[in-house]
């Protein structure tokens, strides 16, 4: 079962920022948060993870909670294109197995 | 540089036959996984090779099979199709090692009549 919990859907306005909630509660301490996004009928795209600290990259911003067991993806300036579902996985991030479990997301529409 | 390449992209068969999907991976990357995705069960993780071994295997039955190659090109079997096997099938792979960030193709898109 995933180990994480979302919205099922969220609506934004073009040009406005987009915060994706995650909770991951039971997350442990060797385990990294990582967002991907699919877009209609396409493989999913990674965006962005993180173990502890928030991150940035071109695409958008991580932030997690001091405690861990929450955190919010955010696309800065949402543009139609971003309309997509949204994973929030927990994962171990070190060497092993590379499998996702990926939940049902949260389908962002990202309206004009 | 060339993302992963699943091939083919669309087919359709019938049940009872079976269908072999190909998944050339990301150069330098030497894991390849597999994927299922249906409107019902969403994304679920089939198996998962590392220099030609399978490291991982999710719960599906033993007519869904797979292997990699010497060059990490992967394909996976699925024999005695049935109508739920209909789905888009991914391919994602990722360098050893590292942040185990996954890349994916577009998919094959598998239709069973």
């Amino acid at each position: 079962d995933a180990k994480t919990t979302q919205p099922p859907s969220m609506d934004c306005a073009e040009g406005r920022a987009a915060n994706l909630p995650c909770n991951h509660s039971t997350i442990s301490g060797n385990e990294y948060v990582y967002w991907y996004r699919q877009i209609h009928s396409q493989g999913p795209q990674y965006i962005i993870h993180g173990l502890k600290n928030n991150e940035t990259n071109e695409m958008a911003s991580l932030i997690i909670t001091e405690d861990r067991k929450s955190s919010t993806l955010i696309l800065p300036h949402a543009t139609l294109r971003d309309t997509a579902v949204y994973y929030c996985i927990v994962r171990d991030g070190g060497a092993g197995s590379y499998q996702l479990t990926f939940g049902k997301g949260t389908k962002l529409s990202v309206i004009p | 540089k060339a993302g992963v390449t699943q091939t083919p992209r669309y087919l359709i068969k019938t049940r009872g036959q079976q269908v072999t999907l190909s998944c050339s991976p990301i150069s330098g990357h030497r894991s390849v996984s597999w994927y299922q995705q249906t409107p019902g069960q969403g994304l679920q993780f089939l198996f998962e090779y590392f220099s030609e071994t399978q490291r991982n295997k999710g719960n599906f039955p033993g007519r869904f099979s797979g292997r990699q190659f010497s060059n990490s090109r992967s394909e996976m079997n699925v024999s005695t199709l049935e109508l739920g096997d209909s789905a888009l099938y991914l391919c994602a792979s990722s360098r050893a090692g590292g942040a185990n960030v996954l890349t994916f193709g577009a998919g094959s898109r598998l239709t069973v009549l």
